[in-house]
């Protein structure tokens, strides 16, 4: 059982150049979230989806998008990366009270 | 905003001591969760205590929770080296058709050999 994998592990961005992070799981989760976590600030929600079909907006959603077209992809879009955006990113998922979470994926936008 | 605040945000011990970390809330909440992170790696959940609870153990963890106070302790016991890691608190909420996890912003844990 994989649970939650994410790709790319990390990348290297020229700002304003569009970014796709992929997650992926495979535990039939209702409830996919993605968020960002940075060195003194702790883990910020980004946008969640309660269900496939549905997305919304968590703490920090400027400059990123996201879509669920099936239950087990959450993919998280930068549509014009800026360096403030440089971060480590964590897709999550979770089964009533529990969370888990994806192995993050390290972004540097320069 | 974040709802959890670890205490202390970085802490130091020897192999075999017991390793306390604080986490005070702001909000009402339904459970308290803690979640370890190891370097570069994605969190992992430790342990849940309940709103209705006011202690829980599982293996050498023992999570407190008052509710008055909007704060809860977690005491690893017998520390040993493998235990070094960040540790977060994350409050549990149920809302209008959404449930959230907010973290705080951890405590880092040595473990000295």
């Amino acid at each position: 059982i994989a649970g939650i994998t994410q790709a790319p592990t990390s990348q290297i961005l020229a700002a304003g150049r569009r970014m796709t992070l992929r997650c992926t799981q495979d535990m039939r989760h209702n409830a996919m979230y993605w968020y960002r976590q940075d060195l003194g600030l702790g883990l910020r929600l980004i946008h969640y989806s309660n269900t496939a079909g549905t997305t919304g907006k968590g703490e920090v959603p400027d400059g990123y998008s996201v879509s669920r077209a099936n239950t087990d992809d959450f993919p998280l879009t930068l549509a014009s990366a800026v360096p403030s955006q440089t971060s480590v990113y964590f897709c999550a998922s979770s089964v009533e009270v529990r969370w888990f979470f994806g192995p993050g994926t390290r972004l540097t936008v320069l | 905003s974040q709802q959890g605040e670890e205490d202390p945000q970085a802490l130091s011990i020897q192999e075999g001591e017991n390793a306390t970390m604080n986490c005070s809330y702001k909000t009402s909440i339904n459970n308290l969760q803690w979640y370890r992170q190891n370097s570069g790696r994605g969190l992992v959940h430790l342990i849940l205590i309940r709103s209705n609870e006011r202690e829980k153990h599982s293996g050498r963890l023992r999570v407190t929770l008052d509710t008055s106070k909007k704060s809860s302790s977690l005491l690893i016991t017998a520390s040993r080296a493998a235990d070094t890691a960040s540790y977060f608190c994350a409050t549990f909420k149920a809302g209008a058709g959404s449930y959230q996890l907010t973290f705080g912003k951890g405590t880092k844990l040595s473990v000295i050999p």
